[in-house]
């Protein structure tokens, strides 16, 4: 158990529609990374938050939105789903950041992801 | 692009060493390496990650070169339940602000 939880573990919808997937990290992790990964490729890197701030950004799509609350949990919002846009999606949090210790690296923790089907 | 190249599969023996290289020529000065796996659709998870010197945990080895540009993770008695999708990255340390790049991977299978 990496410590970084996700849910809902499923999500069937239609195309057209929007989604929200959530992501808690680790106790004491400011850092959040969302990742797109389709049936049989790679971990797409979609976007990074530090401690509410966007702070890195990969190739995601205009419909795909994220943030990060206050209390650090953060949510990827998928609209006017495809279904192209099929996939697990991840989270990893890490300690990264300007707050983090000297001797902090960014060690990325995953939770155990949210398949995504648009039918 | 990744910043690290790796063979895309190896096959190792249960029981055996499994010695997975990566190449990371361009790699900084501030930059580790990292090495995750992945089980199935499993979420990744971390294994090891170094410098320069040469690291040991509970899980595997990783042995990085003088000039830092390849590295290779060493999993000692490899069991069939290492078989996964090995990726190695490169990261800065703490201060991380750029695109998180994972390659393909090595596919790793251990058999019986």
């Amino acid at each position: 158990d990496s410590g970084v939880t996700q849910t809902p573990k499923h999500l069937i919808t239609a195309t057209g529609q929007r989604v929200t997937l959530r992501c808690s990290p680790r106790s004491g992790d400011l850092s959040v990374y969302w990742y797109q990964q389709s049936l049989d490729q790679g971990l797409q890197f979609l976007i990074q938050y530090y401690n509410g701030e966007e702070r890195a950004k990969g190739n995601i799509l205009e419909r795909f939105s994220a943030q990060q609350f206050p209390d650090l949990h953060s949510e990827l919002n998928l609209s006017s789903l495809e279904l192209g846009d099929s996939a697990l999606y991840f989270c990893a949090s890490s300690v990264a950041g300007p707050l983090a210790g000297a001797t902090s690296t960014d060690t990325q923790y995953f939770g155990p992801g949210t398949r995504l089907t648009v039918l | 692009d990744a910043k690290t190249t790796q063979p895309p599969s190896m096959d190792c023996a249960e029981g055996r060493a499994a010695n997975l290289p990566c190449n990371h020529s361009t790699i900084s000065g501030n930059e580790y390496v990292y090495w995750y796996r992945q089980i199935h659709s499993q979420g990744p998870q971390y294994i090891i990650h170094g410098l320069k010197n040469n690291e040991t945990n509970e899980m595997a080895s990783l042995i990085i070169t003088e000039d830092r540009k390849s590295s290779t993770l060493i999993l000692p008695h490899a069991t069939l339940r290492d078989t996964a999708v090995y990726y190695c990255i490169v990261r800065a340390q703490k201060t991380s602000y750029d695109k998180v790049i994972f390659g393909p991977g090595t596919s790793l299978s251990v058999i019986p």
